[in-house]
């Protein structure tokens, strides 16, 4: 089955700096590759997606790389404001059918005023 | 409005006890899941239903039995608690006859065994 590692766990970043999570994931069939924002206490919400056949998206101050040769894929968040300090999760699925998303493990970030 | 709702939000209940979750979505998904977080923030899938069939059953004790009345309800029955069962329960779901649908979280049940 698909393994998603996450890295790092935690990030601390001063405000108005960038963050970079990046993840890698082991089925080569996998073809979606969606980020996850969880605030305190709430539910994970989808932020940004990224589909095989693209290498890059962005949106606003979130964008999302995928390297399929290398199977990784990182999350870029630039100026980063306070309420972007939540858990991230990265995952992968190997595409319509499958039924299942792997998730890493996530990645407290913390941004400081 | 609520896209896919799970209830009680909070559920306290002793070891040995018997308890239930409910999931309903209103997005017309044809596939729902229930995953579990973990105090390390973990996220797990536990079962996947499609159409009202199981799909996937991962490594779940027993005690733990989804039922899927419809397409739009997946419930969580859990026997006989454990310490260990104290988690977030989220139900989620998806359209999988589209490629790469994303998941739709529920606003997760914090199970409480004591």
């Amino acid at each position: 089955g698909e393994n998603v590692e996450q890295h790092p766990s935690t990030l601390s970043v001063q405000e108005g700096d960038s963050a970079v999570i990046k993840c890698t994931y082991s089925d080569s069939a996998s073809n979606y590759f969606p980020w996850y924002k969880q605030e305190l206490g709430k539910r994970p919400q989808l932020i940004i997606d990224i589909r095989s056949n693209v290498g890059e998206k962005k949106d606003q101050r979130i964008a999302v790389t995928l390297n399929k040769t290398a199977k990784h894929f990182s999350l870029h968040i630039t100026e980063t404001q306070p309420e972007d300090s939540a858990v991230y999760f990265c995952a992968a699925r190997s595409g319509a059918g499958s039924y299942q998303l792997t998730f890493g493990k996530g990645t407290k970030l913390s941004v400081i005023p | 409005d609520t896209a896919v709702s799970q209830t009680p939000k909070y559920l306290v209940t002793q070891m040995g006890n018997d308890k239930s979750i409910k999931c309903e979505q209103n997005l017309g998904h044809d596939t729902m899941y229930w995953y579990k977080q973990d105090s390390k923030k973990f996220l797990k899938i536990m079962f996947s239903y499609n159409n009202k069939e199981l799909i996937i059953n991962e490594t779940v004790p027993n005690r733990f039995s989804p039922k899927s009345p419809d397409k739009a309800h997946l419930n969580l029955h859990i026997n006989s608690l454990e310490l260990g069962d104290s988690a977030v329960y989220f139900c989620a779901s998806s359209q999988e006859r589209l490629t790469n649908s994303p998941l739709h979280f529920g606003n997760g049940t914090r199970l409480t065994v004591t």
